[in-house]
């Protein structure tokens, strides 16, 4: 049972438009999301990340938002750079320390 | 800060034989390390959990005779596949994670090609 579902493989868009990645998750214990971005070959780097008691975080080009309700949480970058072709995963963890469990990733594709 | 080393970063052993992965947290102590697997064009699957002084915890599926994990200190984990055959080949990452705090460093990664 897949708890952390990205369920876009892939992203393509140009340079200088904005990025969108979706994430759902299903366990409402879930109170912490982070996205991670990964290069191949290469471990994940932390990008950002938001606790469930916020509905957004932002951090430069890149912003969090999180629909409780929902259970959905998105990914924006903006505006998009070439640099940032990588694939990107969504994680949830249920505490401090506790395992984070990962969505499949979606690969994005920033064309100049 | 928070930088995880791995070593090696990639290696090439015979069927049989065993291979040990060290993961290092460079500059902060890590409570907690996790020892990732990766296999083409998949997510990331969490083989085991180590805490600082204790058995680590396996995951469903993973076989602790095989892949046997050591976090003798704050700051190293070592996997080590033990009688490793080609199906075992894969890209193995580990993470570290400060006390009570959600989010995990990664190291770079080992390529493990059995052959």
């Amino acid at each position: 049972d897949q708890q952390v579902k990205q369920n876009s493989p892939s992203l393509s868009v140009q340079e200088g438009r904005i990025s969108i990645l979706n994430c759902d998750y299903t366990n409402s214990m879930f109170d912490y999301f982070l996205w991670y971005k990964k290069y191949p070959a290469e471990g994940p780097t932390f990008l950002i990340s938001i606790s469930s008691i916020k509905d957004k975080n932002e951090d430069g080009r890149f912003t969090v938002f999180l629909n409780k309700s929902a259970k959905h949480l998105s990914l924006h970058i903006v505006p998009s750079q070439p640099g940032d072709s990588a694939v990107y995963f969504c994680a949830a963890s249920k505490g401090g320390s506790e395992k984070l469990v990962f969505g499949k990733g979606t690969k994005l594709t920033v064309n100049p | 800060g928070a930088v995880v080393s791995q070593h090696p970063s990639w290696v090439i052993c015979k069927s049989g034989t065993s291979v040990k992965i060290e993961c290092r947290s460079l500059d902060f102590q890590a409570t907690t390390m996790f020892w990732y697997r990766q296999f083409p064009k998949q997510s990331l699957m969490l083989m085991a959990t180590s805490n600082e002084g204790s058995k680590a915890t396996y995951e469903q599926g993973v076989e602790k005779d095989k892949f046997l994990i050591n976090h003798a200190s704050l700051t190293l984990s070592t996997l080590t596949v033990t009688s490793a055959h080609p199906e075992d080949s894969s890209f193995y990452i580990c993470s570290a994670s400060l006390v009570y705090s959600y989010e995990q460093y990664f190291g770079p990664g080992t390529r493990l090609t059995v052959t």
